[in-house]
């Protein structure tokens, strides 16, 4: 069983639409997460942490859930810009991140 | 400007042909790392440095090295590539210090083997 597993979708939504996604981990020795944003071949960039009380950036919240280990993300008023892969990651400690393999998301006008 | 620079963006190479990869950084951060990403999967990490002290993950190839002589640059060799290591290869950056935290990538180096 991977470590960070994820819905891979795709999610096809229109421009406007909520969307979620959940990630599931292991090792409960994880001790922090984040979300990143990767763009069709392009690196990929941090877009917020997780923290257990949630945490919203605008249109974005996240969630983290420690007890049935999930986190997830909800994006509120899809815009054709959100359109990416959002990985689910996980910091164990000693600098060792782990990625999950992404979900992917199209917004369409 | 760009904080974590990768040279080469594109790299093609003979199988069996070894290559070298670089990054550099201008945010002095203390840890440095290489992933290899395929298409369609996640970032796997490789290696990472905190300062000089090297890690690296237990299920990575004896093929890959990867050399930090100082704190701005660092070097990833593939010393035989196959045709299984075509791959982009991402360098990232971040601060140490409790935790990981943000991590700065470079745009990758995309290897093609021939």
């Amino acid at each position: 069983r991977k470590e960070v597993e994820q819905d891979p979708g795709p999610f096809n939504v229109p421009e406007g639409a909520t969307v979620a996604f959940n990630c599931t981990y292991s090792n409960s020795a994880s001790q922090s997460f984040f979300w990143y944003r990767q763009d069709c071949r392009k690196e990929p960039k941090l877009l917020m942490s997780v923290y257990s009380s949630g945490n919203e950036d605008g249109r974005f919240t996240a969630q983290l859930n420690r007890a049935s280990q999930y986190i997830s993300l909800l994006i509120r008023d899809s815009k054709l810009s959100d359109s990416a892969t959002y990985l689910c990651v996980k910091e164990n400690g000693g600098f060792k991140t782990i990625f999950g393999a992404g979900t992917r998301l199209f917004v369409k006008a | 400007d760009a904080m974590v620079i990768q040279n080469p963006r594109y790299q093609v190479t003979q199988f069996g042909k070894p290559v070298t990869l670089s990054c550099s950084q201008t945010l002095n951060h203390n840890v440095m790392y290489w992933y290899q990403q395929k298409s369609s999967q996640a970032p796997k990490l490789l290696f990472h440095y905190y300062d000089k002290d090297f890690n690296n993950e237990a299920d990575t190839p004896d093929n890959f090295q990867s050399r930090r002589p100082n704190t701005s640059f660092c070097f990833l060799d593939i010393r035989s590539p196959g045709l299984g290591d075509a791959a982009m290869y991402l360098c990232a950056t971040s601060r140490g210090g409790g935790g990981t935290g943000e991590l700065f990538f470079g745009e990758g180096s995309r290897l093609t083997v021939l």
